[in-house]
Parts: C-alpha cells; sequence; structure tokens
C-alpha cells in the first residue's frame, strides 16, 4: 500500500511568488492534516480536513495560506504570495480514524522543504 | 495548552551503547503519547505509542518507551544503539484532531 506522498520535495522561490504543494493520502483515508515545521521549531498543526470539509484551520498563520480538498482526495496548500518566515518544511498526514486522542495512528508523508529567498 | 517538552535538542551515543530521549508532557486526564522518527528525507515514521494500557511500550526496532505518570514522562530507550538510529525523533502527544509535537531530539551515533 502506498504512503502518503507529497509533491514537490523541495521547492526554493522568491520573496513575492506564489508556490503551491500537493499532498496525496492513503487511500481510503478521510482525514487529511497539514503541519509546518519551521527551522529549529516543533512540527506545527496548520489545518484539518474531513472529506472535504475543513474541520479545524486554527494554525493557519493568515491569510496568505489557502488549503483545498476538492473531492476530498488530494489536497493543496497554496502559499500566496510568499514571505521569508514561510521557510520550513510542511508535513502532510493522514488517517482513517479521527480521534488521535485515542491513539489513532496519523500517517505522515516526507514533507515539502520550502525555501522563501 | 497541552504541551511535550524534549529536554534535549541533540544526544550523542556510541553504537552498542543505551540510548535514552526524554520526554515529558504537561498534565492530563489521560494522554495518547507517541515517538516518531525521521530519517533524512523521509518522513516521520511511528515507532510506538500509548494508549492508557501497558506503560511500558515496545516499539519497533528495539525502542520502548515507559510511561510515568507521577513524573509526567515518556522517555524513549534503546538498549544498544546502531549506526542506522541515527536520526531525529519526535515525542508528541495526540489531542482529539491533531498531534502535538516536541522540538525534536537529533540523535548522533558515534562508531
Amino acid at each position: 500500500e502506498a504512503g502518503v506522498t507529497q509533491f514537490p520535495s523541495h521547492s526554493v522561490i522568491e520573496k513575492g511568488q506564489t508556490v503551491t504543494l500537493r499532498c496525496d493520502p492513503i487511500s481510503g483515508h478521510d482525514n487529511l492534516y497539514w503541519y509546518r515545521r519551521v527551522m529549529g521549531k516543533e512540527i506545527k498543526f496548520l489545518l484539518h480536513f474531513v472529506k472535504e470539509s475543513k474541520q479545524d484551520e486554527s494554525g493557519m498563520p493568515n491569510n496568505r495560506f489557502l488549503a483545498e480538498r476538492t473531492g476530498g482526495t488530494y489536497s493543496t496548500l497554496k502559499v500566496q504570495p510568499a514571505e521569508l518566515e514561510d521557510s520550513g518544511v510542511y508535513f502532510c498526514a493522514s488517517s482513517q480514524d479521527r480521534g488521535v486522542a485515542k491513539g489513532n495512528e496519523q500517517f505522515f508523508g516526507p514533507g515539502t522543504r520550502l525555501t522563501v529567498l | 495548552a497541552q504541551s511535550v517538552t524534549q529536554l534535549d535538542s541533540h544526544v550523542s551515543v556510541s553504537e552498542g551503547t543505551p540510548v535514552l530521549l526524554r520526554c515529558n508532557y504537561s498534565s492530563s486526564y489521560s494522554p495518547s503519547l507517541f515517538w516518531y522518527v525521521q530519517h533524512p528525507n523521509k518522513g516521520l515514521q511511528l515507532l510506538l505509542k500509548y494508549t492508557s494500557a501497558a506503560t511500558l511500550v515496545k516499539g519497533i526496532n528495539g525502542f520502548e518507551a515507559e510511561f510515568k505518570k507521577s513524573e509526567t514522562s515518556f522517555h524513549l530507550t534503546k538498549p544498544s544503539a546502531h549506526m542506522s538510529d541515527a536520526a531525529e525523533y519526535f515525542c508528541a502527544r495526540g489531542g482529539y484532531q491533531k498531534v502535538t509535537f516536541g522540538t525534536g531530539t537529533k540523535l548522533q551515533v558515534i562508531p
């Protein structure tokens, strides 16, 4: 079974440009999550989809970030316009069941390393 | 807010010696706790998880962790380090819909 995949693996853009990150979850997983790790800091939650609906976007930094999951399959995270502080590693995760508090595992992708110059 | 604290940003051990990576969590009625590992250019891989069953949890690759409520700790251990264990390790706790991570510990294994 294929795991969570993310594209691209690396992206280097200039400040002010637009970047779109893609995540393909494990087939059949309704729950999809985005996380971000800024250099040297902890991995932080950005948002959570259940199918195509946003359940929790409390971690989104600001309105320059737009996440979509049309059709409830893959998801995109667009940053427009990108700023220097957006640099970091963006992780996607998926799970079959929602309750992480009950120990249900989230499966993580390899991440997209974004560098904004 | 519920939090997780990893006490060491870097740990260095010699191959064949024990590994101890420390993690403390903020008090909660019933935390779910996880340890993830990330090797270079790879995704986060689950090592083990605690979900209020046995307090000593065994994971993959010979790792285990002990949940100690009195100390609010969930330290990760391995009796004998291998070169392949060199990676970054994350302690995390499960909330209702999201995972809260510590800042990570980079493990260096010296030949």
